[in-house]
C-alpha cells in the first residue's frame, strides 16, 4: 500500500470560515509534508513534520496551522484565508526525513470565496 | 532564486519517439535527484530517482542521465505513448548535516504531449 488520502477532494470556502484538511498514510512512514501548488506551477514546500514534530515551516502564514496528531494523521487548519490561497493542497509521506521517496496524496482543491 | 532549472517549458513528441527533459541544479548540496510525473487533478506520482553516486538509472523506458561535474540530469523516455501526456517535474532535496532533508525543490515543470 503506497497510498496517501486526503479528505476532501475539494473545498469552498469564505474568507471567514475555518476549515481542516485532513492527510492520512498507513505505510508507517515517518515524516509527512504539506505543500502547495498552484495552476501551471510546481508544488511549493509549506511545512515538514518528522516523528510527529514540526521540522520545517517554509514561513507560511499563521493563517495555515498544520497538527500531526500521530504518525499516521496530518491535518492543516484553516482560518480567515484570502482568495490568492486558493490552489491545490498535497500532502507527502516518506519513510524518514533523509531523501527517500516521498508520495503524494491525490491533493484538496481549495476555493476561498 | 530557483534552485532547479528545467527546460523545455512544453515538448511535442510522436508517438513511439524519445521525450527528454533537462534540469540544471546550483545547490552542490543537493543529493537526491526524483522526478515526478502529474496528470491534471492529480498528485505528482514518483517516476524514478537517481543520487549521485550514479551517472544513469533505467527503469522500464525511463532513464535518468546524471552529470555531477555539469550539475545537470535529464529524464529520457524511450517509445513514448500517448498516455505519458502529462506535466513532469524534477526535484532536488539534500539532506542536513545533522540529519534530515529539507523537502524537495522542483523544477517548474515540463508539460509533455504525446501525439498519436
Amino acid at each position: 500500500d503506497t497510498e496517501v488520502t486526503q479528505t476532501p477532494k475539494h473545498l469552498v470556502m469564505g474568507m471567514t470560515n475555518k476549515k481542516s484538511l485532513k492527510c492520512e498514510q498507513h505505510m508507517g512512514h515517518r515524516a509527512m509534508y504539506w505543500y502547495k501548488q498552484k495552476a501551471k506551477k510546481p508544488p511549493e514546500l509549506m511545512f515538514v513534520y518528522s516523528y510527529e514534530k514540526l521540522s520545517i515551516n517554509e514561513s507560511v502564514p499563521s493563517r495555515f496551522s498544520p497538527e500531526c496528531p500521530n504518525s499516521s494523521l496530518l491535518n492543516l487548519h484553516l482560518h480567515a484565508l484570502q482568495p490568492e490561497d486558493s490552489a491545490l493542497y498535497l500532502c507527502a509521506s516518506s519513510q524518514e526525513l533523509e531523501n527517500t521517496e516521498a508520495f503524494f496524496g491525490q491533493g484538496t482543491r481549495l476555493t476561498v470565496v | 532564486q530557483q534552485q532547479v532549472k528545467q527546460s523545455p517549458q512544453s515538448l511535442i513528441v510522436q508517438k513511439g519517439g524519445i521525450s527528454i527533459i533537462n534540469c540544471a541544479y546550483e545547490n552542490t548540496a543537493f543529493d537526491y535527484f526524483p522526478w515526478y510525473q502529474q496528470f491534471p487533478g492529480k498528485g505528482p506520482a514518483l517516476l524514478i530517482a537517481i543520487r549521485p553516486d550514479v551517472s544513469e538509472k533505467k527503469e522500464g523506458r525511463f532513464t535518468i542521465s546524471f552529470n555531477k561535474s555539469a550539475k545537470q540530469f535529464s529524464l529520457h523516455i524511450m517509445d513514448s505513448q500517448p498516455g505519458d501526456s502529462a506535466t513532469y517535474f524534477c526535484a532536488a532535496s539534500r539532506e542536513y548535516s545533522g540529519g534530515g532533508a529539507d523537502g524537495l525543490t522542483f523544477g517548474k515543470g515540463t508539460h509533455l504531449i504525446i501525439q498519436p
